[in-house]
């Protein structure tokens, strides 16, 4: 089965700072899924990446897909306190059609004013 | 308001009761999962449905029932509450675009068993 693991697993950094999250898969992956939930909420969806070597931004935050397709990152630039919070990657598995996700363990992510 | 909703947002309950969490979304979605959320573990699948009266098992289904009778709701349910089941349970639900969408989730339910 595919396991996804993502470093580190708590980030604290100070206000403005870049910071890089980063996701490895065991299996090459067909879509990978960024999602940030914020303590004691549900899930919201950040991006998709699908091919290899795909990279795509909103707003301050970037992820990349490897060209291997076994690892994708996610960076944020000139970090903010609303970027505090669980970032989880999620990786699709075909069933009956659709996709289920499998996700990492998650990202912690503190800023510091 | 169009969207994902669970009910109840908190519960407690005790050993050996059943217990019911539900799920509704307003956007038709064919696809719908419940996965709980442990701390080491991340996010589980437990059951997901294909469809209305489609229903099949995840990763960790073990002491769960689901039901799906109609396509909005995708209650879960607890036969007999173990304190191992205390957890954090997200329901989701997806369109049937083929192999490449994202996953709207609920707030989540958060469990405690006594």
């Amino acid at each position: 089965s595919q396991e996804l693991e993502q470093s580190p697993q708590s980030l604290i950094v100070q206000e403005g700072k870049n910071l890089t999250i980063n996701c490895t898969s065991s299996k090459t992956l067909y879509g990978l899924y960024w999602y940030k939930q914020k303590y004691g909420e549900g899930l919201i969806f950040l991006m998709m990446l699908q091919k290899g070597g795909e990279e795509k931004s909103h707003e301050k935050i970037t992820a990349k897909l490897d060209e291997k397709k076994q690892q994708s990152s996610l960076h944020i630039t000139a970090s903010q306190p609303s970027h505090a919070g669980i970032y989880l990657c999620g990786a699709g598995t075909a069933i009956q059609g659709a996709q289920k996700l499998v996700f990492g363990q998650g990202t912690r992510l503190t800023i510091n004013p | 308001d169009a969207g994902i909703t669970q009910s109840p947002r908190y519960k407690i309950t005790e050993t050996g009761r059943q217990v019911t969490l539900m799920c509704h979304q307003t956007w038709s979605h064919s696809y719908m999962f419940w996965y709980r959320q442990d701390l080491g573990h991340g996010l589980r699948l437990i059951y997901y449905s294909a469809a209305a009266d489609i229903t099949d098992k995840g990763e960790v289904p073990d002491g769960y029932v689901v039901s799906r009778s109609k396509t909005e709701n995708f209650p879960l349910t607890l036969e007999s509450a173990t304190r191992s089941q205390t957890s954090v349970y997200f329901c989701a639900s997806s369109v049937d675009r083929g192999l490449a969408y994202e996953q709207y989730f609920g707030p989540g339910t958060r469990l405690t068993v006594t």
